[in-house]
C-alpha cells in the first residue's frame, strides 16, 4: 500500500524568505508524485508532478521539488515566498497501476507573514 | 477554473437524512473520483469511476454510494447521515482521450453540514 507523510503541519515564514515543505512517501512499487495547493475556500490545484525523467521538477508560481528515491522524499521548495503563497499544500502519490487515484498526505499549512 | 463542476456548493441537513452530490467532469475526461476532506481525517479517497464502471474503492462507508452516468456525470449519495459526515466533498476528473497524465482536476467542492 502507498502512503504519504508530510512532516510539518504548519510552516510560518516571513515574506521573501525561502521555504521547504517536506514530504516522504512509502510504496513498494514505482510511484508518481504530486504537489497540490489549496487556497481558502477553493479546490485543489496542481503545482507540479513527477512521473519520470529529471528528478528536479519545476512547477507553477516559482515552486520546485526534487524526487529522491533513496530517501523516498519529494520536498517542495521556493526560494522567495510571497504573501499570496499562503495556502494549504498537499503531497500526493499514485502508481502506474493505481488507476489514477491519488493518496494524499495530511497537508502543510504555509503561512507567509509580512 | 478546472472545468469540473460540483453542485450544490453548500448543503445543510439533519442527522438521518439523505443527500445527493453531483459532479460534472471536464469535457472529455472519463474518470471521476470522489474525496472527503475533514479536519481530523484529511483528504480521503472514497471511490473512482471510469467510463461508467467502478474502478477503485477507498474508505467509503456502506451508507455512501456513487454512480457515473452515460453522459459521464457522477453522483455521490450519502444516506443515514451522521454528525461525523460533515465535511467538504470533492470531485475530481482525469484521463482524457489523450491518455493518462497523472493529474487530477478538482472541483471546488460541496460543503456538507449535518446538524
Amino acid at each position: 500500500a502507498q502512503s504519504v507523510t508530510q512532516l510539518d503541519s504548519q510552516v510560518p515564514v516571513f515574506e521573501e524568505a525561502p521555504v521547504e515543505l517536506r514530504c516522504n512517501y512509502s510504496s513498494s512499487v514505482s510511484v508518481y508524485l504530486f504537489w497540490y495547493v489549496q487556497y481558502p475556500n477553493q479546490g485543489l490545484q496542481l503545482l507540479l508532478k513527477y512521473l519520470s525523467g529529471s528528478t528536479l521538477v519545476k512547477g507553477i508560481n516559482g515552486f520546485e521539488a526534487e524526487f529522491n528515491k533513496s530517501q523516498t522524499s519529494f520536498h517542495l521548495r521556493k526560494p522567495s515566498v510571497h504573501i499570496s503563497d499562503t495556502a494549504e499544500y498537499f503531497c500526493a502519490v499514485s502508481g502506474p497501476r493505481g488507476g489514477g487515484k491519488l493518496i494524499f498526505g495530511q497537508g502543510t499549512e504555509l503561512s507567509v507573514k509580512p | 477554473d478546472s472545468g469540473v463542476t460540483q453542485t450544490p456548493k453548500h448543503l445543510i441537513t439533519a442527522t438521518g437524512q439523505r443527500v445527493t452530490l453531483r459532479c460534472s467532469p471536464r469535457s472529455g475526461d472519463l474518470s471521476v473520483y470522489w474525496y472527503q476532506q475533514s479536519l481530523d481525517q484529511g483528504l480521503q479517497f472514497l471511490i473512482q469511476y471510469y467510463n461508467g464502471e467502478e474502478r477503485a474503492k477507498g474508505n467509503i462507508l456502506e451508507r455512501f454510494s456513487a454512480q457515473q452516468f452515460p453522459d459521464l456525470h457522477s453522483e455521490l449519495n450519502l444516506s443515514s447521515l451522521e454528525l461525523g459526515d460533515s465535511a467538504l466533498y470533492f470531485c475530481a476528473s482525469s484521463v482524457g482521450t489523450s491518455g493518462y497524465t497523472g493529474e487530477l482536476f478538482f472541483g471546488e467542492g460541496s460543503r456538507l453540514t449535518v446538524l
